[in-house]
């Protein structure tokens, strides 16, 4: 099955500053690779989503590239701020052939005041 | 995107007893998909429920110890039976969206002493 790896666990950034984390994934067919931000008591929310027929997608201060040759894509978050604090998970799935994701391990961003 | 709801958000149960949690959606889904999150760590799938079928479940969970009921198109429910502290887990519930998307519920906490 699919497996997604997810770098680094923690990141602590100063507000301003950028953060970016990087995964990799193992099976060729996947297709779409969305990304969750989950808050401390909160289910996992869509911050942005990315299909293999796209290099790069972006959405005001968050942006996400792929690599299919590569099998890796990574999130990028700009001008960072306070409420950006929060775990991000990275998932990767076949898209309409299986619905099902794989999620990588999560990191914990920390933003610095 | 849907807006899905989770009862209950948190409990605290026994051991050897079984706690049953809901999930709603607000518009009707033809995927339904359960989720547990085990503390501090990613989100592993329980199982698909698709209306009208028996849930598919992954490997490693089965239907005696994850009992799933797909009424209708807005409504599920997962029973984690004859629960044991290592079933002390957030467990979450997810719906396909437009392609290819899931969206999260709150989540449920559950505390297994």
């Amino acid at each position: 099955g699919e497996n997604v790896e997810q770098h680094p666990s923690t990141l602590s950034v100063q507000e301003g500053d950028s953060a970016v984390i990087k995964c990799t994934y193992s099976d060729s067919a996947s297709n779409y690779f969305p990304w969750y931000k989950q808050e401390l008591g909160k289910g996992p929310q869509l911050i942005i989503d990315i299909r293999s027929n796209v290099g790069e997608k972006k959405d005001q201060r968050i942006a996400v590239t792929l690599n299919k040759t590569a099998k890796h894509f990574s999130l990028h978050i700009t001008e960072t701020q306070p409420e950006d604090s929060a775990v991000y998970f990275c998932a990767a799935s076949k898209g309409s052939e299986d619905y099902k994701l794989s999620f990588g391990a999560g990191t914990t961003v920390t933003v610095r005041a | 995107s849907a807006v899905i709801s989770q009862k209950p958000s948190r409990d605290i149960c026994q051991r050897g007893t079984s706690l049953t949690i809901q999930c709603q959606v607000d518009s009707q889904v033809t995927m339904m998909f359960w989720y547990r999150q085990q503390p501090g760590q990613s989100l592993t799938l329980i199982a698909t429920a698709n209306q009208g079928s028996e849930a598919t479940y992954e490997s490693g969970f089965v239907i005696d110890k994850f009992p799933i009921s797909r009424p209708n198109l807005t409504f599920s429910t997962l029973t984690v039976s004859n629960m044991s502290p290592e079933d002390s887990s957030i467990y979450l519930c997810s719906v396909e969206g437009e392609s290819e998307t899931q969206y999260f519920g709150p989540g449920t906490r559950l505390l297994v002493l």
